[in-house]
């Protein structure tokens, strides 16, 4: 089963940039990686995917070092609407194995 | 994006009752739905995997006999908590497999209680 590590909780200001990272030691050549933002009593929203190197999209980036044993999610000025759980995950099919996620929570 | 809908959204319930939530996606056929349960503060945590017009396929650990799902037609999955206790009281989040492509959705997610 797929296994990510990240931190437990963060915490940030609104307008500042915020970086989670993640750790997936046991990543194959042919996983994704997808991070998946949830509110509270609401099913998990998609945010972001990519395989190697960079993607952005226009609310995120995710940076993807060569050796693929990590992630980073790069969430540009963040709001107060950003608090959330972020939940990183690697696969290659549709079925998808959530880890403990990262509890962010933006302060004013 | 694909629309996905649960229902009921809330349900309370009497120990020993049983409960049918529902599943559907709204714009697209589902061949497969993916069911999980989520307890507070926790992750989500997969329960099983339905198909479309065949047995689903339950994770070790779920009771295939205590939550029967039914996956009838490609727009269409249910999941039914049989003989409810307090502990099954927990948040159920639907997911339709995905059509080929990297996004996956997932149902608003419907809260039980037992009492």
């Amino acid at each position: 089963l797929a296994k990510t590590t990240q931190p437990i909780s963060m915490d940030s200001y609104e307008g500042q940039e915020v970086n989670i990272t993640c750790s997936h030691n046991n990543i194959a050549t042919n996983d994704y990686i997808t991070w998946y933002q949830q509110f509270p009593s609401q099913g998990p929203r998609f945010i972001i995917q990519g395989y190697k190197t960079k993607v952005t999209n226009e609310v995120a980036s995710l940076f993807i070092p060569a050796d693929r044993k990590s992630s980073t999610l790069s969430l540009p000025r963040v709001s107060l609407s950003d608090t959330a759980v972020y939940y990183c995950l690697y696969h290659n099919t549709d079925k998808l194995i959530f880890g403990t996620g990262t509890r962010l929570q933006v302060f004013p | 994006g694909a629309v996905v809908s649960q229902h009921p959204s809330r349900v309370i319930c009497k120990s020993g009752t049983s409960v049918k939530i529902e599943c559907r996606s709204l714009d697209f056929q589902a061949t497969t739905m993916f069911w999980y349960r989520q307890f507070p503060k926790k992750s989500l945590m997969l329960m099983a995997t339905s198909n479309e017009g065949s047995k689903a396929t339950y994770e070790q650990g779920v009771e295939k006999d205590k939550f029967l799902i039914n996956h009838a037609s490609l727009t269409l999955s249910t999941l039914t908590v049989t003989s409810a206790h307090p502990e099954d009281s927990s948040f159920y989040i639907c997911s339709p497999g995905a059509q080929g492509g990297a996004e996956q959705y997932f149902g608003p997610g419907t809260r039980l209680t037992v009492t």
